[in-house]
């Protein structure tokens, strides 16, 4: 079965230092693995994904993310965090043709 | 305007009444999704179509049913709505085949009583 975890409910991080949300996945076959932000009262909107290439990724705000095929992982990292980077995070992989989500990573970022 | 919308924003009804959730994009994709999303579980998958006459059942399909009326739109029904269907749902879109990023609409909150 296909399935993505997000081990951490909750992470905190003070404003400029880096940081790292955690995506580990179990899929068969080829991964594509994608990171999405939501923030209070919206949608998802996009961020990244990683479909074949370059284990390093980079997407928008700043954020990138890094694939690990031996430790099935698809971290999501920024350099200097922003109070403004404080939402809720969401990992997915596609395969076939549907998506699997995780059950998402909230962010906190204290100035 | 946002390219994908859903009405209502927000609805509370009792169970057992019907309830329809519109979806509607102007993207121009032929994939369409009805997600929800639950405190702690993140997002599953309803329903999806990849056009007007494909319909596919996702992982929690009991207890709704879609229909896509054109490339454009794609509604999700509650026959009889049930206190466990309490949650936020999304639609999104997604461009062709292959491994292309979804677009979500901003939710509806449904609360059943």
């Amino acid at each position: 079965a296909q399935s993505v975890a997000q081990p951490e409910d909750q992470v905190n991080v003070a404003e400029g230092n880096p940081l790292t949300v955690k995506c580990t996945y179990s899929v068969s076959g080829n991964p594509y693995l994608f990171w999405y932000v939501q923030y209070p009262n919206r949608g998802l909107q996009f961020l990244l994904k990683y479909i074949t290439g370059d284990n390093l990724v980079k997407g928008s705000y700043g954020f990138e993310a890094e694939f690990n095929k031996s430790q099935t992982s698809f971290h999501l990292k920024k350099p200097s965090a922003l109070v403004s980077d404080s939402a809720l995070y969401f990992c997915a992989v596609m395969t076939g043709n549907q998506f699997y989500f995780g059950t998402g990573t909230s962010l906190t970022v204290i100035p | 305007d946002a390219d994908v919308t859903q009405t209502p924003r927000n609805r509370i009804t009792k169970t057992g009444k019907r309830i329809m959730l519109e979806c509607s994009q102007t993207k121009g994709h032929d994939r369409m999704y009805w997600y929800r999303q639950d405190p702690g579980l993140g997002l599953r998958l309803i329903y999806y179509s990849f056009d007007v006459k494909d319909i596919n059942k996702g992982e929690i399909s009991d207890g709704y049913s879609v229909s896509r009326q054109a490339q454009a739109k794609f509604s999700l029904s509650l026959e009889s709505a049930i206190p466990n269907q309490t949650a936020l749902y999304f639609c999104a879109t997604s461009d062709l085949a292959g491994p292309n990023e979804q677009f979500f609409g901003p939710g509806t909150r449904l609360t059943v009583l």
